[in-house]
């Protein structure tokens, strides 16, 4: 099992471009979570879906932030246009059903200058 | 409100020495809680999982405690290592929900 994969590792980009951060979970989970890790605020959940199904986007800071689950094994967190305040590492992670499975990727560590 | 204390901040202890981290809850109705590991530049990796009929759970080195009752945990480290260094983090679930609450770590330095 090669775990939950996220892409790029890291990411760097102007002001105002649009940033695509992608995921994939592990074969099976259900769930899918991305989180956003800061050392002011540590982790935030940002959104989570259920069976490719938004359940609760409320942590998604704003407008400029979207994800989609176009299917089970693919997700993407996308930031547009990005700021500077947007500087973080991006977290996506997947759980079973019963969310005893609940795995974290590695990360994109996103830096807009 | 569902929150998730953690205690020390940070610490700094020497190789081969043992520690206990502690981690204070008031999320309710609980369903079960981690700890994770988090190494600089990592995702978080789980350690321990217990659920409200546990009280303690291992892991190599590592050893949970939950007093439900109390609402406390600790993870203890046996004979850390320079591995060890790293946050660590406690992380509750309540019943019915997919949301995990998170402590915000402690930061643990093994020095040689």
């Amino acid at each position: 099992d090669a775990g939950v994969i996220q892409s790029p590792r890291h990411e760097v980009t102007e002001m105002g471009q649009e940033v695509t951060l992608r995921c994939k979970p592990i074969s099976g989970h259900n769930s899918l979570f991305w989180y956003r890790q800061t050392m002011m605020r540590g982790l935030e959940l940002l959104i989570y879906f259920n069976n490719n199904v938004p359940i609760d986007d409320s942590g998604m800071p704003e407008d400029r932030f979207s994800a989609k689950m176009p299917n089970a094994s693919f997700s993407t967190l996308k930031i547009q246009p990005s700021e500077p305040r947007d500087s973080a590492v991006y977290f996506c992670a997947s759980s079973d059903s019963n969310n005893y499975g609940y795995t974290f990727g590695s990360g994109t560590r996103l830096t807009v200058v | 409100k569902n929150q998730v204390e953690q205690s020390p901040q940070s610490l700094i202890i020497l190789e081969g020495k043992n520690c206990t981290l502690q981690c204070n809850y008031t999320v309710s109705p609980f369903s079960n809680l981690r700890w994770y590991k988090q190494d600089t530049g990592r995702g978080p990796v789980s350690l321990t999982i217990m659920t409200f009929s546990e009280n303690t759970k291992s892991n190599g080195r590592y050893t949970a405690t939950l007093d439900a009752d109390t609402k406390q945990s600790s993870l203890h480290i046996t004979a850390s290592q320079l591995s060890d260094s790293a946050s660590y983090i406690c992380v509750v679930t309540a019943t019915g929900f997919q949301k995990l609450v998170f402590g915000t770590g402690t930061r643990l330095l093994v020095s040689p």
